[in-house]
């Protein structure tokens, strides 16, 4: 069965880069028509795409976070990352890393359970 | 962004009740809108994608359906465990934005 997990620092001080790991078990990174991605969700809030990376490392991002959304892959420890810089305080939400089905913005078919990351001094 | 506009924001209803949830596009999208269900302090699950189609181990008493840049979600008999905040989410066009989601509560 496929799980995914999030890990990464849940305190991130202004103007700093976020960083975040997911990784993937019970299925391989590595699959055709599947790309791996990111959505967030400030509190009380809508989702919102962030990003996604194909595990041959094409990348497409949300035009609106496109300046400052990088995703690597590692197929070899089957895990992605996100990293977003100069943090603010709009930046906290819980970020989910997803399975998106078809193309990067897709549907998305599965989930982690998600990560708080608080934007603060 | 394509717009995506959602209702009702939130919903009374009770067990066995037929409930109905809308999301109207600012323009055509062909049929790629999804639903999601998202209970509290846990991540969305899809329910229907492509519009009409339902995701596998989904229970279906839930559908989806299209008339032009109107969505429906239904849900035909509404059981308890049925009460969260449900989204939709436009797929036609980068970013993929989401409706701003109904909370269906009990009555």
């Amino acid at each position: 069965q496929l799980q995914l997990q999030e890990s990464g620092p849940g305190l991130v001080k202004p103007s700093d880069t976020l960083s975040l790991t997911c990784s993937v078990s019970g299925a391989s990174i590595s699959i055709n028509n599947y790309y791996w991605g990111w959505v967030r969700q400030p509190p009380g809030r809508t989702l919102e795409w962030i990003g996604s990376i194909y595990y041959s490392g094409s990348t497409d991002y949300s035009p609106s976070l496109q300046s400052r959304v990088t995703t690597f892959v590692d197929t070899s420890k089957n895990r992605f990352s996100l990293k977003l810089s100069s943090v603010t305080a709009a930046d906290t939400a819980v970020y989910y890393c997803v399975r998106s089905r078809g193309y990067s913005y897709g549907y998305f078919d599965s989930w982690g359970q998600g990560t708080l990351v608080t934007v603060s001094s | 962004d394509i717009q995506v506009t959602q209702s009702p924001s939130s919903l009374s209803a009770s067990v066995g009740d037929r409930v109905t949830i809308t999301c109207r596009t600012g323009q055509s999208i062909s049929t790629y809108l999804n639903w999601y269900q998202q209970k509290p302090g846990k991540a969305p699950k899809v329910l229907i994608y492509g519009a009409a189609n339902l995701e596998s181990g989904v229970p279906s008493r839930f559908s989806g359906s299209r008339s032009g840049t109107d969505f429906t979600l239904t849900i035909s008999s509404l059981q308890a465990e049925d009460f969260a905040t449900y989204y939709c989410q436009q797929t036609y066009r980068t970013p993929g934005t989401f409706g701003q989601g109904t909370r269906l509560e009990n009555k």
